[in-house]
């Protein structure tokens, strides 16, 4: 089975910090996705990668970046946290760029900004 | 712009109540159409999906669902539920060709009363 591994299950920060959060997967996928979820919003995309040093905008990108180096591991960063970024960010894998692929998803980390 | 839209927010069942959970969407073009459930506590994780022939999909866990073309709709079923079945539901659609990225609905929370 695919993996994908998201390192941090709870994280609490303060505002003004750079946060990075990592996700790893272990099934050589091309695509990677960050979304976050929130209560009565669903999944929203932050931003996504469909291969090694590629990224792409999603929906809400505002106070987020990324960074894919290699082809196995999706960071995103924060680079002033708020507290309006508390939420649980989840992390996606998907091993084409068709749309049929169904996405694996990590187990999340949810982060606290104080 | 694409958009998928689940009705139900919150739903209370007993077992063995059949169940129908709504998905809408809004695309000018041929979809791939995917239901994920997320069970408290753990990932989101693939129920079904589809992309071609059959419209009526099947998945795990005796889960179905049929796309109607007609309704833009893609809405799962279940004959029977289960106190297991509890969880999470989000209905997702992607394009066929050119884009990564999928559209979320705003989740249903499935409720069932042993």
């Amino acid at each position: 089975d695919v993996k994908v591994t998201q390192s941090s299950r709870y994280l609490v920060k303060r505002t003004g910090e750079k946060v990075f959060l990592e996700c790893v997967q272990d099934m050589d996928h091309e695509n990677m996705f960050w979304y976050r979820q929130d209560p009565g919003l669903g999944l929203r995309l932050i931003y996504f990668s469909y291969d090694v040093k590629m990224k792409e905008k999603g929906d809400i990108p505002e106070g987020y970046s990324v960074s894919r180096e290699k082809k196995e591991r999706f960071s995103l960063i924060l680079e002033s946290a708020s507290t309006n970024q508390t939420s649980m960010y989840l992390c996606a894998s998907r091993p084409g760029t068709v749309g049929f692929y169904g996405y694996t998803f990590g187990s999340g980390t949810r982060l606290t900004v104080v | 712009a694409q958009s998928v839209s689940q009705h139900n927010h919150h739903v209370i069942l007993s077992e063995a109540a059949s169940l129908e959970l709504g998905c809408n969407y809004s695309y000018g073009g041929t979809v791939n159409l995917f239901w994920y459930v997320q069970y408290p506590g753990q990932h989101l994780q693939l129920l079904l999906k589809y992309f071609s022939g059959d419209p009526l999909v099947k998945g795990i866990k005796g889960f179905e669902a049929e796309f109607i073309k007609s309704k833009f709709s893609f809405n799962l079923r279940k004959p029977s539920v289960q106190w297991s079945d509890t969880a999470e539901y989000f209905c997702a659609v992607s394009a066929t060709s050119g884009t990564y990225k999928y559209i979320f609905g705003t989740g249903t929370r499935l409720k069932v009363l042993a």
